[in-house]
């Protein structure tokens, strides 16, 4: 089945203790992206990558770090989690083929993470 | 921001038809329309999309006035899984840049009533 997995889906922390959100998708895509979803606000672009070692900043990139190692993998990392990135992240991948679908078709299932 | 402007809630009743209008009044030539929902707090989930005909797919169907400055979503027999929020993006189709994000507004809360 194809799919996106994040890991965890629920996480609660303390301020300053580093922690990485995993995301891995079955379907050989090239693009992944993380947003972050907040009350009134929507869902914002965190980071995006459009390969295997190419990464670049979303809208919101401050206090996160990516990495793409592996085209199937695209973890989040918090190196000094804080109370202000307690929100919904989801990770998503894109196909980029057929017309006017080069944009996020599939999402994970959301990670969860309370920074107190 | 969002180019999309959505009516924060409808209600529709089960097994009735539920259209979600959307309007997108500067749309450009070479701009999609997207169409997403998210259910309770999951991963969105892409439903369908369109230039300027009309599509339909198993899920929905998606109707584009000739102008392209709105469009309506189509449930046919919305049934009480289809409570969700529905999300209307619209996008340069063709990627020209690197990035393929959405820019997402707050959407259509749709309850489906028994």
């Amino acid at each position: 089945e194809a799919q996106v997995t994040q890991n965890p889906r629920y996480l609660i922390t303390v301020t300053g203790k580093k922690l990485t959100v995993t995301c891995s998708q079955n379907m050989n895509h090239e693009y992944m992206s993380w947003y972050r979803q907040d009350p009134g606000l929507g869902l914002r672009q965190i980071y995006y990558s459009m390969n295997v070692e190419v990464t670049d900043k979303g809208d919101v990139p401050e206090g996160y770090k990516v990495s793409r190692k592996e085209k199937r993998n695209f973890p989040l990392i918090l190196e000094s989690p804080s109370p202000n990135q307690t929100s919904l992240y989801f990770c998503a991948s894109s196909p980029g083929t057929g017309k006017g679908m080069n944009t996020e078709a599939f999402f994970g299932q959301g990670t969860r993470l309370t920074v107190v | 921001d969002a180019k999309t402007t959505q009516p924060p809630s409808m209600d529709c009743a089960e097994g009735r038809a539920a259209n979600l209008p959307c309007n997108h009044s500067t749309i450009s030539g070479n701009e999609y329309v997207y169409w997403y929902r998210q259910i309770h707090s999951q991963g969105p989930q892409y439903i369908i999309h369109g230039l300027k005909n009309n599509e339909t797919n198993e899920m929905a169907s998606l109707i584009i006035t000739e102008d392209r400055k709105s469009s309506t979503l189509i449930l046919p027999h919305a049934t009480l899984r289809d409570t969700a929020v529905y999300y209307c993006i619209v996008r340069v189709g063709n990627n020209a840049g690197n990035n393929r994000k959405l820019i997402w507004g707050l959407g259509t809360s749709l309850a489906v009533n028994p």
